[in-house]
């Protein structure tokens, strides 16, 4: 069973901290990791990707890997209220052949005004 | 028009009732998956498809089954409900490589 472990929170920060989102998982040879935003009650939206170890930046988001500790993590730059969600970590593993999803928990993010 | 419609949106069904929960997607990905959340678990892979003729069983599929009559339809099927199936059944799809998911709005089920 191949496992991604998230904080499930919830993590509060002030508006315009940075807010910080770990994921670990235990399958060494996983190529691929994604986070994703969720409202309560809506399905979840693609934030950001990352496939090779170090950082990526899409605006506010960073992504960070770390293969050789199997970690992943999301940086959220000047927390808005609107990114109040809960945040969901899937690392692609392979399965007879073919690569497949597996999802953490989730962490729940409240920024606060 | 969304690209990936799931019908019906909410059910409420009694135990032991068949019923089945379906996904159309206007994408024209290969790739088709059925999620199951629930509160404090995420989500969790039931079946996924890679094609028409190609269905994989995900990490909980007992008491569930699947059918992927087209490759823009993948219907999910309980055969016989049970209380704690009650869930947030989310349908998605990708494209060849797999990786990003493109998620319907979820159907509420609740078996009473």
């Amino acid at each position: 069973q191949k496992e991604v472990e998230q904080n499930s929170g919830p993590l509060s920060v002030p508006e315009g901290a940075i807010a910080s989102l770990n994921c670990t998982y235990s399958d060494r040879v996983s190529q691929s990791f994604f986070w994703y935003r969720q409202y309560s009650g809506k399905s979840p939206e693609l934030i950001m990707s990352i496939y090779s170890n170090g950082d990526k930046e899409d605006g506010r988001f960073t992504a960070q890997l770390n293969k050789a500790s199997q970690y992943v993590s999301l940086l959220i730059r000047d927390s808005q209220p609107s990114d109040s969600a809960t945040y969901l970590c899937a690392v692609f593993h392979a399965s007879g052949g073919s690569y497949i999803p597996t999802f953490g928990r989730g962490t729940s993010l409240i920024v606060h005004p | 028009d969304a690209d990936v419609t799931q019908t019906p949106r909410n059910r409420i069904t009694k135990t032991g009732k068949r019923i089945m929960l379906e996904c159309s997607q206007t994408k024209g990905h290969d790739r088709m998956y059925w999620y199951r959340q629930d509160p404090g678990l995420g989500l969790r892979l039931i079946y996924y498809s890679f094609d028409v003729k190609d269905i994989n069983k995900g990490e909980i599929s007992d008491g569930y089954s699947v059918s992927r009559q087209a490759q823009a339809k993948f219907s999910l099927s309980l055969e016989s409900a049970i209380p704690n199936q009650t869930a947030l059944y989310f349908c998605a799809t990708s494209d060849l490589f797999g990786d990003t998911q493109y998620f319907g709005p979820g159907t509420r089920l609740t078996v009473l």
